[in-house]
């Protein structure tokens, strides 16, 4: 089956520094799964930062961004400078595949909790 | 435009108890999703709809969960005979699938927050 490995629990950065979130997954798929990652501020809900669809494209948003590697098997999240305000809960996910086919299903990562303190 | 609403948002049962959870997905979002998220974990899919089918419950409990969908638009996960077990947030998603998985973002709900004593 598929899984998404994020190795930090936690992580703590001072602001303006810079960051980097581990991701990586594996897949029983001959294809190329699409990737993604998830953050949830606080108090709000789930929602998409930030997806690449094809291996080896970096894909960017709000600052982040992170870029799939099919030879290690891994789609790192990094920041060059983070703010106060990046602090959330970030998940990656890997979307299933069916005989090559997006079958819609999303496999997430235990999440990482990043606090940003000033 | 209005997002994907889910209730209750909390929900505190004794082990034995049933309980239904709610969720009005985006208007127009064909694909319907249930995960479940227990602390300190990711979201898990428990079940998935394309309008008012099935797409995949393999990851459903069926013994004790039931998901419907009726008319492809409102959906209801319950659960019978609550365990301490089933203890976490279940999130509901909606999406646009009809040009493709590819293309579709899953939007969540607030979820609902489930406390089995």
């Amino acid at each position: 089956g598929d899984s998404v490995t994020q190795t930090e629990g936690q992580v703590t950065v001072s602001e303006s520094k810079s960051l980097i979130i581990n991701c990586t997954y594996s897949t029983t798929s001959i294809a190329y799964p699409n990737l993604f990652w998830y953050v949830r501020y606080p108090g709000e809900g789930l929602q998409l930062l930030l997806k690449v669809i094809t291996a080896g494209q970096k894909g960017s948003s709000r600052g982040f961004e992170a870029t799939y590697n099919k030879e290690t098997t891994s789609f790192h999240l990094q920041k060059a400078s983070v703010q106060e305000s990046d602090s959330a809960v970030y998940y990656c996910a890997l979307g299933s595949l069916n005989t090559g086919a997006n079958t819609g299903k999303l496999t997430f990562g235990h999440g990482t909790i990043l606090r940003v303190h000033p | 435009e209005a997002g994907v609403t889910q209730s209750p948002r909390y929900a505190v049962l004794q082990e034995g108890q049933a309980v239904s959870f709610w969720c009005d997905p985006i208007s127009g979002h064909d694909t319907l999703y249930w995960y479940q998220q227990p602390r300190d974990q990711g979201p898990q899919l428990l079940v998935y709809f394309r309008d008012e089918a099935v797409i995949d419950n393999s990851q459903l409990p069926s013994d004790r969960f039931s998901a419907v969908r009726p008319k492809g638009t409102n959906s209801t996960l319950k659960i019978q005979s609550a365990k301490q077990g089933d203890t976490a947030t279940y999130l509901c998603a909606s999406s646009f699938s009809r040009q493709g998985y590819n293309y579709a973002e899953q939007f969540f709900g607030p979820g609902t927050r489930l406390t089995v004593l």
